[in-house]
């Protein structure tokens, strides 16, 4: 079975400063990973997402995202936050044919002016 | 534009009662799913369609039902409403399965109270 664990529930940072939002996942099989946004009250929109490509995965809005093999990790950053960054983001695995998305418990993240 | 586009959007149930949650999809998508979301958790899929006419259980579909009769429509439906069913309920449509990384497209969610 799959699963991720994102090891922030909260993470706040200033406005212009670099994110960092940090996911493990636990597969038995080569992964599919996923990052998505949710934004107040709105369905959750895709930012990016690895599928045994290049490992580094660049997504919207100035996201990226590294898959690590060796440390089973998948982190999201972004250089710079915009107040409009402010979101939920879960990460999100999958494995080939299966149906079943397994989804992380969130990291809000909250952009100070 | 439409996309994934669910009803109601805010609905409050009293216990036992039942009621179907909309979706449809405009995107001739063979695959669409239900989600729920409860307060500081991931989605959960109950129940998904790999197109129409079949469907299949996904990790919590006590207490629901579905049905795929089009390619667009997939109703989700409570029949006895229960107050751990409060929750909100999104649903979600891609063309192939989530498994090969094909992207999947949600709706804007259902919030559902049972009290």
């Amino acid at each position: 079975a799959q699963s991720v664990t994102q090891l922030d529930s909260h993470v706040s940072v200033s406005e212009g400063t670099p994110v960092l939002l940090r996911c493990n996942y636990s597969s038995s099989y080569s992964p599919s990973l996923f990052w998505y946004v949710q934004h107040p009250n709105k369905g959750l929109q895709l930012l990016l997402k690895y599928t045994s490509a290049a490992t580094l995965v660049k997504g919207i809005n100035g996201f990226e995202a590294e898959f690590k093999k060796s440390e089973t990790s998948f982190h999201l950053t972004k250089p710079s936050a915009h107040m409009s960054d402010a979101a939920e983001y879960f990460c999100v695995v999958s494995v080939n044919n299966n149906n079943d998305m397994r989804f992380g418990a969130g990291t809000r993240l909250t952009v100070k002016p | 534009n439409a996309g994934v586009t669910q009803t109601p959007k805010f609905r409050i149930l009293k216990i036992g009662q039942s009621m179907t949650l909309q979706c449809t999809q405009d995107m001739n998508h063979n695959y669409m799913y239900w989600y729920r979301q409860d307060p500081g958790m991931g989605l959960k899929l109950i129940y998904y369609s790999v197109g129409a006419g079949i469907t299949d259980k996904g990790e919590v579909p006590n207490g629901y039902n579905v049905s795929r009769s089009t390619t667009e429509d997939f109703p989700l439906r409570l029949e006895l409403a229960a107050p751990s069913q409060t929750s909100v309920y999104f649903c979600a449509s891609s063309y192939g399965g989530q498994g090969t990384g094909n992207t999947i497209y949600f709706g804007e969610g259902s919030w559902l109270t049972v009290v």
